[in-house]
């Protein structure tokens, strides 16, 4: 079965500092990974996903994430945190193996919080 | 141009009533989904349509059932309410159910069963 784990509930960051918010994963074949933003009261926003390739993924609104086959994580990253940037984010994996493949499976969520 | 649409935005009812939530999409995929997320903002499918026909039915009681009168629609009908229904339940598209594929969500309906 896939899981996500996400480590943090919260994560509080000073407004210009680095952000990081952790995801590691479990699959039983090939991840793809992914990374979305829930503002109050709004939908799920896609920032990024990493399928293949490098593993640094740019995504929307200057975050990033690294993928890191050896650690099974995934974490999301911004050099300069914005106030506006604070949200719950989720990170959510499927399996490429085809074993359960059709589900996004999703991690709790992630509240960060930027203070100004 | 609202890619993936829900209505109502806020439903609330009372216990044993029957209610549905629609969804559309814009976006000319072949793939929508429901996710339920409960109070604790936790995330989880209840059901894929792709191309109409049902790909994903997790283990949601049969109170729930969706219908996708077409590729670009994708109703949830909910019989007897519950307490335990209330939710925020989020319709998703993506262009195919590939797993490499991007799913886009909709804003969300906030159901309150009373």
């Amino acid at each position: 079965a896939q899981s996500v784990a996400q480590p943090e509930d919260q994560v509080n960051v000073a407004e210009g500092n680095p952000l990081t918010v952790k995801c590691t994963y479990s699959v039983s074949g090939n991840p793809y990974l992914f990374w979305y933003v829930q503002y109050p009261n709004r939908g799920l926003q896609f920032l990024l996903k990493y399928i293949t390739g490098d593993n640094l993924v740019k995504g929307s609104y200057g975050f990033e994430a690294e993928f890191n086959k050896s650690q099974t994580s995934f974490h999301l990253k911004k050099p300069s945190a914005l106030v506006s940037d604070s949200a719950l984010y989720f990170c959510a994996v499927r399996d490429g193996s085809g074993a359960g493949s059709y589900q996004l499976t999703f991690g709790k969520g992630t509240k960060l919080s930027v203070i100004p | 141009d609202t890619a993936v649409s829900q209505t109502p935005k806020y439903l609330v009812t009372q216990m044993g009533n029957d209610k549905s939530i629609k969804c559309e999409q814009n976006l000319g995929h072949d793939t929508m989904y429901w996710y339920k997320q409960d109070s604790k903002k936790f995330l989880k499918i209840m059901f894929s349509y792709n191309n109409k026909e049902l790909i994903i039915n997790e283990t949601v009681p049969n109170r729930f059932s969706p219908k996708s009168p077409d590729k670009a629609h994708l109703n949830l009908h909910i019989n007897s309410l519950e307490l335990g229904d209330s939710a925020v339940y989020f319709c998703a598209s993506s262009q195919t159910f590939t797993s490499t594929d991007t799913q886009y969500f909709g804003p969300g309906t906030r159901l309150t069963v009373l």
